[in-house]
């Protein structure tokens, strides 16, 4: 069974702290992405990471740095936080597309984070 | 850009049939993904249309027009457990990323 696994379900900082976001996955993905969901606006791709060390910038990452230094693990880090990223926040993870494939992506549970 | 779009909010009556639609505007396009989630869960991943046609999957079935730029999901004897929010994504050619709409949210009442 595929296992996305994030740090925290629920979250409460303050503005201006400096945020991590974990994301674990045990599938040996290629693909890791992070989103945020707010009601209304639906999913929305905030930073996607395709290899060990490799980044790219989703529709929204202002605000937001990533890192990958494993495989497995994929983190969001929100260098000072601000009421508007309080928000709900997803982790994904996919096989590379191979052949004009596309994988499914397999989320994590989410962690709520309100910023106060 | 993308543009995707699908109904906010639907209703329907337990053992019933529902059918959510879902049209989108892009370039490059590769495939369309339909996923369900219940209220504070993550999304769950139910189909996935690349060729025109359906596809069943038990009490779900998704079709895809790539012509029209059109897909819908099927839903049949509907179960109170179907409660839930329906999200259709688009991926593009050679591309690993997924571009979702706001999302269906259907209630099945009894």
């Amino acid at each position: 069974d595929v296992k996305v696994t994030q740090s925290s379900r629920y979250l409460v900082k303050r503005t201006g702290e400096k945020v991590f976001l974990e994301c674990v996955q045990d599938m040996d993905h290629e693909n890791m992405f992070w989103y945020r969901q707010d009601p209304g606006l639906g999913l929305r791709l905030i930073y996607f990471s395709y290899d060990v060390k490799m980044k790219e910038k989703g529709d929204i990452p202002e605000g937001y740095s990533v890192s990958r230094e494993k495989k497995e693990r994929f983190s969001l880090i929100l260098e000072s936080a601000s009421t508007n990223q309080t928000s709900m926040y997803l982790c994904a993870s996919s096989f590379g597309t191979a052949g004009g494939v596309s994988y499914e992506q397999y989320f994590g549970p989410g962690t709520r984070l309100t910023v106060t | 850009g993308q543009n995707i779009d699908q109904p906010t909010e639907m209703t329907a009556t337990e053992g019933a049939i529902v059918q959510i639609n879902c049209t989108y505007q892009t370039s490059g396009f590769n495939g369309l993904f339909w996923y369900q989630q219940h209220a504070g869960e993550a999304p769950t991943f139910l189909s996935y249309n690349v060729l025109d046609g359906l596809e069943e999957k038990g009490r779900f079935s998704s079709f895809l027009s790539r012509s029209k730029g059109y897909s819908y999901l099927l839903l049949k004897e509907l179960q109170m457990k179907d409660s839930a929010s329906y999200l259709c994504a688009v991926t593009e050619s050679g591309y690993s990323t997924l571009t979702f709409g706001k999302g269906t949210m259907l209630l099945v009442s009894p």
